[in-house]
Parts: C-alpha cells; structure tokens; sequence
C-alpha cells in the first residue's frame, strides 16, 4: 500500500511557465515533508521541506503548498528554467522514517 | 565539504563474487543509510546507522552485510548475489539520529554505485 503517491509519472512544461508537482499522501500521522531532485546517474538531492504545521514554504523560486485536509502537498517551480529537467521525489516522514513516493519526471521544453 | 562520496560508480558482479561498496562524507553527520532503488522505483531504505551502531536493518538479506568503521565511512559488503539485486544503490548521510522517529530528516545522498549482478 502507497503511502505517498506521486500520480503523474511524467510533466511537460514550457520553459518560463510554472511547474506545479502534485502529491498525495495517505497516513494522517506523517508531520515533515520533503522535496527531492534527482539528475540521471547521480543520488537525489534535497530541496524544499515543510513541516506539518505549515501550508507554504518558499524558496527562491520553488515553493512547497501544504493541504493537511486534503493529505495533499504540491511544488511550484517558476519560472521554470532547462536545468530542472529531473526527476522529482515527494518524500514523507512519520513513525517509521521517511517513505519516498515514485518519482515525477519534469521535463522542460525550450 | 557537503559531499557524500560513493565508489566505485558502477561495479559488475558475478553470483559467486565478494565485493564491497564504500561511502564516506566529511560534513560530521552522525547518520548514515544505504538505500537500493531500482529503475523508476523510488529509493527504499536497508539499513540505518547512527553513531556507528546499526540501528535499523529493514529485513535485508544476509548477503548484504553494512559496515561502519568509523563515523565518516559507511561500506557495504556483499557476497552470493542474485541478478535481481541489480540497482542502483544510494549512500546518505544526515546529521540527525537516523532514528525512526526523527523529523527533518534532511538526506545528503552520493551519487550511488550502479551495480550489475550476472
């Protein structure tokens, strides 16, 4: 059972527009969640968390939305640049640690 | 230094082989995990060290078997593998416990060594 669900495998985006990566998450309990890149052939890199008792964090040009009603947190990349062509990793910590969802892969297109 | 080095990048194996992956970061992180992730899998955890005692041990097999020499090392060392342990395998370090119930549990993942079993 998927715990944290990253339901689009893959995004096309144009480059300047926005990126918005969604995930959805299941267990109530979760309080910290984290954002990952990761590049082909390389470890994923962290990039933006929130903390349960927010609904927003920002950094620079990435943003993380948090919904607690809705179990349902999202990215936003804008504008978005050819360098965050990657794969995204939605990523949830509770009692048994951190539980990674499969992964969106952002493409941008010129 | 906010590296997390893995060696060798890739490695090709046969079933009766022992060989070793090795990991190490200097960022003073107490915290250290080997992940496995296959082909658009997600990573998934397989053992947890925090400050050099093996913590967590998510029911991997023998043939898998973690070392910790010291706090800046993290090896892997595995023997009588089967094809179907073909991934990549990912080191991370944190500077947290590594503990279950840990919060922030902010990941350095290194580059992972792409591992092939024949």
């Amino acid at each position: 059972d998927q715990q944290v669900k990253q339901n689009s495998p893959s995004l096309s985006v144009q480059e300047g527009r926005i990126s918005i990566l969604n995930c959805d998450y299941t267990n109530s309990m979760f309080d910290y969640f984290l954002w990952y890149k990761k590049y082909p052939a390389e470890g994923p890199t962290f990039l933006i968390s929130i903390s349960s008792i927010k609904d927003k964090n920002e950094d620079g040009r990435f943003t993380v939305f948090l919904n607690k009603s809705a179990k349902h947190l999202s990215l936003h990349i804008v504008p978005s640049q050819p360098g965050d062509s990657a794969v995204y990793f939605c990523a949830a910590i509770g009692a048994d640690g951190l539980t990674f969802g499969k992964g969106t892969h952002l493409i941008i297109q010129p | 230094d906010t590296e997390v080095t893995q060696t060798p990048k890739h490695l090709v194996m046969g079933m009766t082989n022992k060989k070793s992956l090795k990991c190490e970061q200097h960022m003073g992180h107490r915290a250290m995990y080997w992940y496995k992730q296959k082909a658009k899998k997600p990573p998934e955890l397989m053992f947890v060290y925090s400050y050099e005692k093996l913590s967590i041990n998510e029911s991997v097999p023998s043939r898998f078997s973690p070392e910790c020499p010291n706090s800046s090392l993290l090896n892997l060392h595995l023997h009588a593998l089967q094809p179907e342990d073909s991934a990549l395998y990912l080191c991370a370090s944190s500077q947290d416990t590594g503990s279950r119930a840990s919060t922030n549990e902010k990941l350095f993942f290194g580059s992972g060594t792409q591992l092939s079993v024949l």
